[in-house]
């Protein structure tokens, strides 16, 4: 089946510094890619939609100066948190669309940031 | 504004027990429903998709769609400790998943 490998699982960071999370579509094109950041005990929530070779879609309230993504290939996307703070410390979750069997929602394994 | 409601729970069953999830949208025009499971710290991953109205089985879960009163609900026959997680159920956008906050379900050994 579809996979999306996502890495890293998980990262710890200074605050100030930036952190890249990578997610690679393994045995299909990933046309479009959604990312999700989740808060413990809440639902998973939109960042941002990003199709390849086209500027990232982002939710109201999302900074697209902040949460930079990239999606240059159909089989990489990135999340760059750029300055982190302790606020954006979460479980961040990318969503491939391109493969698979239910409608190609494949998810990645998320990456827990914790930003100190 | 689509919405997708599910109670959060937590929803206590015994082992054994049938567990039922239940799930109610907003949008009538929604044609995908997909039932996903969430173990603590990890990503969720797909249990059922159902588009037609009706029951579809596959092996201990059933999920069963009633479009004219917008809901969609997950039977878990012969619940095991190792179903107990948080289950969420999204609605297909136009692009995206709609997502509900998720339920949480413990099964009692």
């Amino acid at each position: 089946g579809a996979v999306v490998s996502q890495h890293p699982s998980r990262v710890i960071c200074k605050s100030g510094t930036s952190v890249k999370i990578e997610c690679r579509s393994l045995d299909f094109q990933a046309t479009t890619m959604f990312w999700y950041r989740q808060f413990p005990k809440q639902s998973l929530m939109l960042m941002a939609t990003s199709n390849e070779g086209s500027k990232a879609t982002y939710e109201q309230g999302v900074e697209k100066d902040k949460f930079l993504i990239n999606h240059a290939s159909l089989t990489l996307s990135t999340l760059t948190v750029t300055s982190a703070h302790p606020e954006d410390s979460s479980f961040y979750i990318c969503s491939a669309r391109g493969g698979g069997t239910n409608y190609g929602y494949t998810f990645g394994s998320g990456t827990r940031l914790t930003v100190v | 504004q689509k919405e997708v409601e599910q109670n959060s729970g937590p929803l206590s069953v015994p082992e054994g027990a049938i567990a039922s999830l239940n799930c109610t949208y907003s949008d009538r025009g929604s044609q995908s429903f997909f039932w996903y499971r969430q173990y603590s710290g990890k990503s969720p991953e797909l249990i059922m998709s159902i588009y037609s109205n009706g029951d579809k089985e596959d092996g201990r879960f059933t999920a069963q769609l009633n479009k004219a009163s917008q809901y969609v609900s997950l039977l878990i026959r012969d619940s095991q400790p190792s179903d107990s997680a948080t289950y969420l159920c999204a609605v297909r956008g136009n692009y995206q998943l709609i997502w509900g906050a998720g339920t949480k379900l413990i099964i009692k050994p």
